[in-house]
Order: structure tokens, then sequence, then C-alpha cells
């Protein structure tokens, strides 16, 4: 079983529609989860950063763990063409060391 | 702000040849720096990490290696390629408190 698991997709909505990506972890001692996307040619940025369990809202995202079924999503509302792109989730045990990271999800957001 | 720069962006190089990949970081002091390779459809394998100057922390073993010469420059380097070491190179920095990694915009790596 890899650490990390994440469904590679890939994932065609079309503008305007919610999106939920989502991935499963074994290692009960992440603490720190992040998701990062990447767009094709380019390195990661990071996207939403959270530690332990519960949800935290930036603008159209929403990061959501829930520890106790090891199991992390991001929601995209309003989703736009821009966002059009891999999505890697990144647990850790500790913040800003090693991180475990999935394969990432391709979404592409169609006009 | 902080910002990181890798370069080149783009290398094609023969079987058998050396390699030096540069890394900086501006805006920070005494960064953690990462070197990571990305294979298609595979995630992110760290390669190495540091800690501080000199400091360097082998993940897989390799036919590459790292070197961290100044505070907020990290190199990575081989002897001689192999066809396997083609991939997307990332370098990344993160502060040493519980904070996430910041990526740079890689190098692609074709091996000929």
């Amino acid at each position: 079983q890899k650490e990390v698991e994440q469904d590679p997709g890939p994932l065609s909505v079309p503008e305007g529609a919610i999106v939920s990506l989502n991935c499963t972890y074994s290692n009960s001692a992440f603490q720190y989860f992040m998701w990062y996307r990447q767009y094709s040619r380019k390195g990661p940025e990071l996207l939403m950063y959270t530690y332990s369990s519960g949800n935290k809202e930036d603008g159209r995202f929403t990061a959501q763990v829930d520890k106790s079924s090891k199991y992390i999503s991001l929601f995209i509302r309003d989703s736009q063409p821009s966002d059009s792109a891999t999505y890697l989730c990144a647990p850790s045990e500790g913040g800003g060391n090693k991180l475990t990271f999935g394969t990432g999800t391709q979404l592409k957001v169609e006009l | 702000s902080q910002t990181i720069h890798q370069w080149p962006a783009t290398l094609v190089q023969p079987v058998g040849s050396p390699l030096s990949l540069e890394c900086t970081v501006e805006g920070t002091s005494n960064p953690n720096l990462y070197w990571y390779r990305q294979a298609a459809g595979r995630g992110l394998q760290l390669l190495f990490y540091s800690v501080g100057i000199g400091q360097i922390s082998s993940e897989v073993p390799q036919n590459l290696s790292a070197s961290r010469p100044q505070d907020r420059q990290f190199i990575l380097s081989s002897k001689k390629l192999l066809l396997s070491d083609s991939g997307f190179y990332l370098c990344a920095w993160s502060v040493q408190e519980d904070q996430p990694q910041h990526f740079g915009d890689g190098t692609r790596l074709s091996i000929l």
C-alpha cells in the first residue's frame, strides 16, 4: 500500500462546477497537510496548508482533513479554466520537513 | 519576500556526461533546502535535503550527489549521467519551523 494515494484522473468538469479532490494516507503520524497546484512544466505551488483535523477556507478553496479516517479533501467552488492543473496532496509529520507526495490528480475545467 | 531560482530550465545531456544543477534562495536565512525528482506519472521523490551549510542528507542511493557551499545555494551533481537520471528536478525551501515547502520551477533533464 502506498503511503499516500490519489486518483490520477484526469477529472474533467464544466466551468462553474464544484470540484472535489481527495487523498487517503496510511501514516497516522501525519499532522500537517498541504495541497499544491502544479501547472504543466512548472514547479508545485502551495495552495493550502492545514494542521490536524478540520476545515480551512481560502477564497474558492476549502481543505478538509479527517484524521480518524485518514482522508484529505480539497474543494474548489466556481471552478475556472485557470484551475486546470495537477493537484498534489502532501502530508507531513512535521510541517516544513519531509513531505510525502501523492501522485497528483489532473483536473481539466472546460468552457 | 522570498524567491527561489533554478537553472537551467531545460537540459539535454549525453549518457556518461557530468551534471550540475543550481538552486538559490533569496529573502531568507538558513532555510531548509531540498532536491526532488518527479518522473512522469509518479509523485515527487525526495533526493536530498539540507538543514545548513555542508549538511546533506541523502534519501535515495543513486548516481547523484548534492552540496550546499553557501547558506542559500544548493547544487545537484553527477559525475556520469545514466539514462535513468532523466526527469524533472525540483528544488524547494522551507524555514526551519512548522512551515511548508516552496518550490522552484524546476529543470527538465533529458539524457540521450
